[in-house]
């Protein structure tokens, strides 16, 4: 089944700790991104990659790295999380060039304490 | 930016045709309005795109206007499982904003 897997759904985790969610998809798509959602703000981008060593920030960067280093993967990397960073956040891939949209994970919740 | 205005939330019978407008007066001419939809807290889920022509598929049907300005998404037999938040979205195909959407509640 074609998806895009992220984990984990749920973290918990204190100030500071580093932490990082993956996200995997197995369609084959250069294009990736990152999303949080916070209530009354909608979805916002964090950062996007078009293909394999190509990242981008997006909208609300700060705090926040990514890689590629393979084209299925775009793990999403919080050095020192604050709980400002508490949030839904959604990992999405589709083809590059291609005018099909995206197709997102389940989310991950985080909580920073 | 949001390049879209959507009115923040709207109801339907169930059973009736649930129409959800969209305005983005100032869509370019290589962008496609993109609808998805958000059930609770689950990934967006993609339902319909188009350029200029209507579009339909399974879910729902895509009235664009002549001009471009304004678009219509129509639910034809809304249920009680289509209550989830609508997001309105123009873009060429990679980059997404998505705003707040509009929240439809279908009430039994």
């Amino acid at each position: 089944e074609a998806q895009v897997t992220q984990n984990p759904r749920y973290l918990i985790t204190v100030t500071g700790k580093k932490l990082t969610v993956t996200c995997s998809q197995n369609m084959n798509h250069e294009y990736m991104s990152w999303y949080r959602q916070d209530p009354g703000l909608g979805l916002r981008q964090i950062y996007y990659s078009m293909n394999v060593e190509v990242t981008d920030k997006g909208d609300v960067p700060e705090g926040y790295k990514v890689s590629r280093k393979e084209k299925r993967n775009f793990p999403l990397i919080l050095e020192s999380p604050s709980p400002n960073q508490t949030s839904l956040y959604f990992c999405a891939s589709s083809t590059q060039g291609s005018n099909d949209g995206y197709t997102f994970g389940s989310g991950t919740r985080l909580t920073v304490v | 930016d949001a390049k879209t205005t959507q009115p923040p939330s709207m109801d339907c019978a169930e059973g009736r045709a649930a129409n959800l407008p969209c305005n983005h007066s100032t869509i370019s001419g290589n962008e496609y309005v993109y609808w998805y939809r958000q059930i609770h807290s689950q990934g967006p889920q993609y339902i319909i795109h188009g350029l200029k022509n209507n579009e339909t598929n399974e879910m729902a049907s895509l009235i664009i206007t002549e001009d471009r300005k304004s678009s219509t998404l129509i639910l034809p037999h809304a249920t009680l499982r289509d209550t989830a938040v609508y997001y309105c979205i123009v873009s060429p195909g990679n980059q997404f904003y998505f705003g707040t959407g509009t929240s439809l509640t279908v009430i039994p």
